[in-house]
């Protein structure tokens, strides 16, 4: 059975840094491209990062550009968002979601920015 | 970045009864390789969506067949031919075309 299992959520201050996890299992993680999501409380979805299968392609929404950075190990099949300088705004549920067009989400991890 | 506009926000719908979801994006969604990346996706309350269609036609596994999605270029549909009880929740619409991909606003499906 395919599972993504999202990890690293909290509360932390703005100004903080924190590392999301995201587990994978049940499919060949090592040849599917990976994305982030977040959807904040009570809104919509919005695309955060993507990054291809081999590390070698990255993408990243104008919002998060050079604050965050997104990896993988596909030798541990999992895909790594490193999350700095974090701001109110970045609170949110943040999923990671397998291929290109997001064809399989994990349940999320919630990220409170807060003093 | 594309701009995708879902209509309507909300759509009150009677059981067994059909419902249509309405996606427009700015810019054609036609990609280089001829394929047009618009995907459908459901989230139920308090869980994580769910895609339902992708390339604006094509059913992902399992998804029911009162499902479907048509349109083109810049003009995309989702209907539900006839709505069940486990169809209320936030349907999206989301682009794959450009970067960055961009989802709709968001249609709210409750029942009536």
């Amino acid at each position: 059975e395919m599972q993504l299992v999202e990890s690293g959520g909290g509360l932390v201050q703005p100004g903080g840094s924190l590392r999301l996890s995201c587990a994978a299992s049940g499919f060949t993680f090592s040849t599917s491209s990976m994305n982030w999501v977040r959807q904040a409380p009570g809104k919509g979805l919005e695309w955060v990062s993507y990054i291809s299968s081999s590390s070698s392609t990255t993408y990243y929404a104008d919002s998060v550009k050079g604050r965050f950075t997104i990896s993988r190990d596909n030798a541990k099949n999992s895909l790594y968002l490193q999350m700095n300088s974090l701001r109110d705004d970045d609170t949110a549920v943040y999923y990671c979601a397998r291929s290109l067009q997001n064809d399989y989400w994990g349940q999320g991890t919630l990220v409170t920015v807060s003093s | 970045d594309v701009v995708m506009t879902q209509s309507p926000l909300s759509l009150p719908v009677t059981l067994g009864q059909p419902a249509s979801i309405s996606c427009r994006s700015n810019q054609s969604l036609v990609y280089g390789d001829g394929n047009t990346y618009l995907n459908w996706f459901h989230q139920r309350p308090g869980q994580s969506p769910r895609r339902l269609i992708y390339k604006v036609s094509n059913r992902d596994s399992g998804v029911p067949d009162r499902f479907s999605g048509s349109g083109s270029v810049t003009d995309f549909t989702l209907k539900i031919s006839r709505v069940e009880a486990e169809d209320v929740g936030v349907y999206y619409c989301m682009q794959g075309t450009h970067w960055p991909h961009t989802f709709g606003g968001g249609t709210k499906v409750e029942i009536k």
